[in-house]
């Protein structure tokens, strides 16, 4: 079974923190993704990684950045955050294209995080 | 550009009715992924399907079916006999080939809400 795990599932951070939300797959995947999910917009994917040390920005990349260090792990940081950064952020993985099964995401639980 | 259309926002239903959530999708690409997930109460996206855009014959798993209709760029999922354990957001996502990577383009998700 493939498992994706996130580091917290509730967070409450104040304004200008800098946050660090962690994500860990265990299936092997070359892809990792960011999404955030806001009612009524649906999931917005922020950054993606397709290789350590490798990554894209997404369709909402602005105020954030990613790290990825080791394959398994897949991390998103909020530099300074903000009340408009309150969010659900979930993280999944896939292999890449030319690999069977690829596209399928793997999500993880999720984070809900709230900016004060 | 990718786009994926799911127009209901939100489905009430009475426990044992049928009901169907639509997926319109655009792409220019000629080969392609559709998915369905299922995100219940407790947030983790759930991978339910993948349909290869090849391959139009409609598929049935116990009370789940879904219609892919390359014609009409729709891949709607039908609910047979529906049940309180139903109830969740439910999301249609297409692959992005030209990014290069497994990206998907999501719909906003329709919200099912299956009463006694």
């Amino acid at each position: 079974d493939v498992k994706v795990t996130q580091s917290s599932r509730y967070l409450v951070k104040r304004t200008g923190e800098k946050v660090f939300l962690e994500c860990v797959q265990d299936m092997d995947h070359e892809n990792m993704f960011w999404y955030r999910q806001d009612p009524g917009l649906g999931l917005r994917l922020i950054y993606f990684s397709y290789d350590v040390k490798m990554k894209e920005k997404g369709d909402i990349p602005e105020g954030y950045s990613v790290s990825r260090e080791k394959k398994e792990r897949f991390s998103l940081i909020l530099e300074s955050a903000s009340t408009n950064q309150t969010s659900m952020y979930l993280c999944a993985s896939s292999f890449p294209p030319d690999r069977a099964n690829s596209y399928e995401q793997y999500f993880g639980p999720g984070t809900r995080l709230t900016v004060t | 550009a990718q786009k994926v259309t799911q127009a209901q926002t939100e489905i009430s239903v009475v426990e044992k009715e049928d009901v169907t959530l639509d997926c319109v999708y655009e792409t220019r690409d000629t080969t392609y992924y559709l998915f369905w997930y299922k995100q219940p109460p407790s947030g983790e996206l759930v991978f339910l399907i993948r349909r290869n855009s090849f391959d139009e014959q409609n598929e049935i798993s116990g009370r789940y079916s879904w219609n892919f209709q390359k014609s009409t760029s729709s891949f709607n999922f039908t609910i047979t006999a529906s049940q309180v354990v139903d109830s969740a957001v439910y999301f249609c996502a297409l692959s992005d080939l030209n990014s290069g990577y497994s990206t998907l383009t999501f719909g906003k998700g329709t919200m099912l809400l299956v009463s006694p």
